[in-house]
């Protein structure tokens, strides 16, 4: 079936460091490819998303690129905040209008 | 954007109770609607497709008769923790896929979630 594997953390960074998050994944087809962020105490919310081989989402500085030939879908940010000390969630969706396939998550905290 | 409500956000009860949980769509449609359950340091796990006007799918392993979930009309689905257990103890969380097409189709938004502890 259709799997997501993402880097466990936790990792460790200090403010203005680069970020990768690694991400790859295992689908039949042709999923849509997703990052949720999830802040202490609180839900997931939407970071970017990409539906197609090649395109790039992008949001609050971070950018995920869907590639296809490496079946990938890693996490960059230039330069990392404080704020973005949070937990990473890299997801696939199948097919139109079914559940998110969730990896297990990094942690993220960064150190000014 | 698409804002998804849960109430309450915090619960906390006595074995043998029941608690309902509600997953709201605040400002689209949503005909499906998921609910998944967050152990700590853990990976979201889906334990129902909720669809509107029609009963809900269940995951390998989660008892319908237990948790039970009503999606009344296209804009709330509720959860029912039925006898609940402190294993039953933990962070569930709703999601809801926007109805339609266009670019915002095909993506889920999350509720805040609901922190459920059973004494």
């Amino acid at each position: 079936g259709d799997s997501v594997t993402q880097m466990e953390g936790p990792v460790t960074l200090s403010e203005e460091a680069f970020l990768t998050i690694n991400c790859t994944y295992t689908a039949t087809g042709y999923p849509s490819l997703f990052w949720y962020v999830q802040y202490p105490g609180e839900g997931l919310q939407l970071l970017l998303k990409a539906t197609k081989a090649d395109d790039k989402g992008s949001n609050k500085g971070f950018e995920a690129t869907y590639r296809k030939e490496t079946t990938s879908f890693h996490l960059e940010k230039g330069s990392v905040q404080v704020s973005d000390s949070a937990v990473y969630f890299c997801a696939l969706s199948g097919q139109a209008g079914t559940a998110l396939i969730f990896g297990k998550g990094t942690t993220l905290s960064v150190s000014s | 954007g698409a804002v998804v409500s849960q109430h309450p956000s915090r619960v906390i009860c006595k074995s043998g109770t029941s608690v309902k949980i509600e997953c709201r769509s605040l400002d689209f449609q949503a005909t499906t609607m998921f609910w998944y359950r967050q152990f700590p340091k853990k990976s979201l796990m889906l334990m129902a497709t909720s669809n509107e006007g029609s009963k809900a799918t269940y995951e390998q392993g989660v008892e319908k008769d237990k948790f039970l979930i009503n999606h009344a009309s296209l804009t709330l689905s509720t959860l029912t923790v039925t006898s609940a257990h402190p294993e039953d103890s933990s962070f569930y969380i709703c999601s809801a896929r926007v109805l339609g097409q266009g670019k915002g189709a095909d993506t889920q938004y999350f509720g805040p979630g609901t922190r459920l502890t059973v004494l």
